[in-house]
């Protein structure tokens, strides 16, 4: 079956343009999360959604960054007024569960 | 908080030899424990898990050992092929039972480059 898809897969932005980057989860699944990756680096937790409750957002770097899943299905992070500091890989992951979280193949997110 | 820390590479083996990463972490009750994998191009892959002390993960010949008593879970394979050059990242989500906290912790990555 299908896994999960994210969009686009690469991301030119300038500096003080918003962007809105697309998760599209396994069919089913309740859970999503989103991470930030930085070059070298490991992922980093931004927020979590269960359905469509956004239940953790304690990972987000500031208020320009927002993320939503008004339907419980597909969802959208949207940064605004980027910065150079905000380029990484963003990773969607999806689970039904509590158990193994599905990763997407991210979105590389450039900021120049 | 929880933290994740483990061995910094890059790492790089010849085929057939021996794979070592070691993986220690922080962090409070008692947490579950990945290894996910990264191959070139392709995104995050869980490899292996273990949820409880003593248990042992394994998969694709891989194997980890969850070690509360040394808060460790250390990767490792007897004979490394061509096809495991990828990143390789240690992981923790907290104590499965604390409600709305399953988020993942991870380590920075190790680079693993095997020669033929």
């Amino acid at each position: 079956g299908a896994g999960v898809s994210q969009s686009p897969r690469y991301k030119v932005a300038k500096r003080g343009q918003d962007v809105a980057l697309r998760c599209d989860p396994i069919s089913g699944h309740v859970s999503l999360f989103w991470y930030q990756q930085a070059l070298g680096q490991g992922p980093e937790f931004l927020t979590y959604f269960q359905n469509e409750a956004q239940l953790d957002k304690s990972g987000l770097p500031s208020d320009r960054f927002f993320a939503e899943r008004p339907e419980g299905s597909v969802s959208t992070l949207k940064i605004q007024r980027t910065q150079q500091e905000d380029s990484a890989v963003y990773l969607c992951a999806s689970t039904r569960g509590l158990d193994e979280q599905y990763f997407g193949p991210g979105t590389r997110l450039t900021v120049t | 908080g929880n933290s994740v820390t483990q061995m910094e590479g890059p790492v790089t083996l010849s085929e057939e030899a021996f794979l070592t990463i070691n993986c220690t972490y922080t962090a409070t009750g008692y947490p579950s424990l990945f290894w996910y994998v990264q191959y070139p191009g392709e995104g995050l892959q869980l490899l292996l898990k273990a949820t409880k002390a003593d248990d042992k993960g394994s998969n694709k010949g891989f194997e980890a050992t969850y070690r509360k008593e040394t808060t460790s879970f250390h990767l490792e394979k007897g004979s490394v092929q061509v096809s495991d050059s990828a990143v390789y990242f240690c992981a923790l989500s907290p104590t499965p039972n604390k409600s709305n906290d399953y988020k993942l912790s991870f380590g920075a990555g190790t680079t693993v480059t095997v020669r033929a």
